[in-house]
């Protein structure tokens, strides 16, 4: 199974309200990062968190990590229409020699004009 | 920032066919890339490690004698489906590192790869 699991799987808002995606993952993980992938498209680096901290901000992007719980947040506030993609987390976990990450599902976001 | 680029970014070959796909790091030395496989609405599952001068690491259940990776330089890695068959028909997507430690992967654009 996979080691990230997104939810929701699907979340569509209007322009200008915020977004809130979820990510849950299984094993000790050394860092989580956050990519965005537009529709056939590569993958974008958004934020990286370690697993010593516990929230991080990059412009309208916060991210949190709750490593009890093993799960995290996205939270993109002031979304716009061009925001519309698919979001994936991925763990590092701890251990290990290559830097293998492991993606989650991804939530699709639609933000409507 | 870093760049990395994958070329063809759609490729369209008959079953039986093989099938080469480069990823290379435009900018930067890349000593491990990465090869994930990606079918439609799905998410990315790593194929295979593969770090510059030595031989690839697969994860499990991906057969390595028909994807082969290729990591010759330290710019370049190639991914050659072999024998290619509809079910490969797929969005392959590499990603490339500075080396196997560092935390951030910098992904090409994808390559599209449909089997008839």
């Amino acid at each position: 199974s996979q080691q990230g699991e997104e939810d929701p799987q699907a979340l569509s808002i209007q322009e200008g309200e915020n977004a809130t995606m979820n990510c849950s993952y299984k094993t000790s993980i050394n860092n989580l990062q956050w990519y965005r992938q537009n529709s056939g498209r590569g993958l974008v680096h958004l934020i990286l968190i370690r697993s010593n901290e516990r929230e991080k901000h990059s412009g309208r992007l916060r991210v949190t990590l709750d490593t009890s719980k093993k799960s995290s947040s996205l939270l993109i506030t002031a979304s716009r229409a061009a925001d519309t993609a698919s979001y994936f987390c991925a763990t590092k976990n701890s251990g290990g020699s290559n830097y293998k990450l492991t993606f989650g599902k991804g939530t699709l976001l639609t933000v409507n004009p | 920032g870093a760049v990395v680029s994958q070329h063809p970014s759609w490729v369209i070959c008959k079953s039986g066919t093989s099938v080469k796909i480069e990823c290379r790091s435009l900018d930067f030395q890349a000593t491990t890339m990465f090869w994930y496989r990606q079918f439609p609405k799905q998410s990315l599952m790593l194929m295979a490690t593969s770090n510059e001068g030595s031989k690839a690491t697969y994860e499990q259940g991906v057969e390595k004698d028909k994807f082969l990776i290729n990591h010759a330089s330290l710019t370049l890695s190639t991914l050659t489906v072999t024998s290619a068959h509809p079910e490969d028909s797929s969005f392959y997507i590499c990603s490339a590192s500075l080396s196997g430690l560092q935390e951030t992967q910098y992904f090409g654009p994808g390559t599209r790869l449909l089997v008839l």
